[in-house]
């Protein structure tokens, strides 16, 4: 069974449109993360949820959003795309809660911007 | 602001070596360190996990070590094999818990010949 799953896997849209990746995870965690691997392969983390709550945002500009309908789920809503969105984008979750664990990485999804 | 350097950036030996990855991060005030492997075009896999409070995590041919106070840590491979052929990447939690995102060092890039 997969731990954490994302979709789509690769996304090719024009500038200017909005799209979504949607993430989930089957492992009863309580934390949820988004980071972007840009070209250059380096990783970032952009948000995390963690309750519901957002938690953390850095310095992401605010066409992306996080939306969370629950504890296993953190979507990622992307807004008047723009050439630099490309990358992958890669979702991941951990136990979360008082302790930082081990964070478990979903497949990525692979974002084109034309 | 916490950065992560990991060294060398690429790194190519014969099969059968012992090799040793470095890690290096600038504010000791973390709460573990990871490190991933990293498949092309696929996400990532956690190998081993360190707390702030442990001096190395062993599992199977590779023994990682941390020195939290000069802020350093080290990834043992022993007798390298064709498959660990991958990208090593090295991540640092920031201390007090809670849900904190991961930093990354850009990574070593591992090529074992056959």
């Amino acid at each position: 069974d997969t731990a954490v799953s994302q979709t789509p896997k690769y996304l090719v849209t024009q500038m200017g449109n909005d799209k979504s990746i949607k993430c989930e995870q089957n492992l009863g965690h309580d934390t949820m993360y988004w980071y972007k691997q840009d070209s250059k392969k380096f990783l970032k983390i952009m948000f995390s949820y963690n309750n519901k709550e957002l938690i953390i945002n850095e310095t992401v500009p605010n066409r992306f959003s996080p939306k969370s309908p629950d504890k296993a789920h953190l979507n990622l809503h992307i807004n008047s795309l723009e050439l630099g969105d490309s990358a992958v984008y890669f979702c991941a979750s951990s136990p979360g809660g008082a302790y930082t664990d081990t964070q478990y990485f979903g497949p990525g999804t692979r974002l084109t911007v034309l | 602001k916490q950065e992560v350097t990991q060294i060398p950036a690429a790194l190519s030996v014969p099969e059968g070596e012992n090799l040793v990855l470095n890690c290096s991060f600038t504010d000791s005030a973390i709460y573990n360190l990871q490190w991933f492997r990293q498949d092309p075009g696929k996400g990532l896999t956690s190998l081993l996990l360190i707390q702030s409070s442990q001096r190395e995590q062993t599992s199977g041919r590779l023994n990682a070590s941390l020195d939290k106070s000069s802020g350093r840590s080290t990834l043992y491979i022993a007798a390298s094999q064709p498959g660990d052929s991958a990208t090593y990447l090295c991540a640092v939690s920031r201390s007090g818990g809670g849900a904190d995102g991961l930093t990354f060092g850009k990574g070593t890039h591992l090529i074992i010949q056959p």
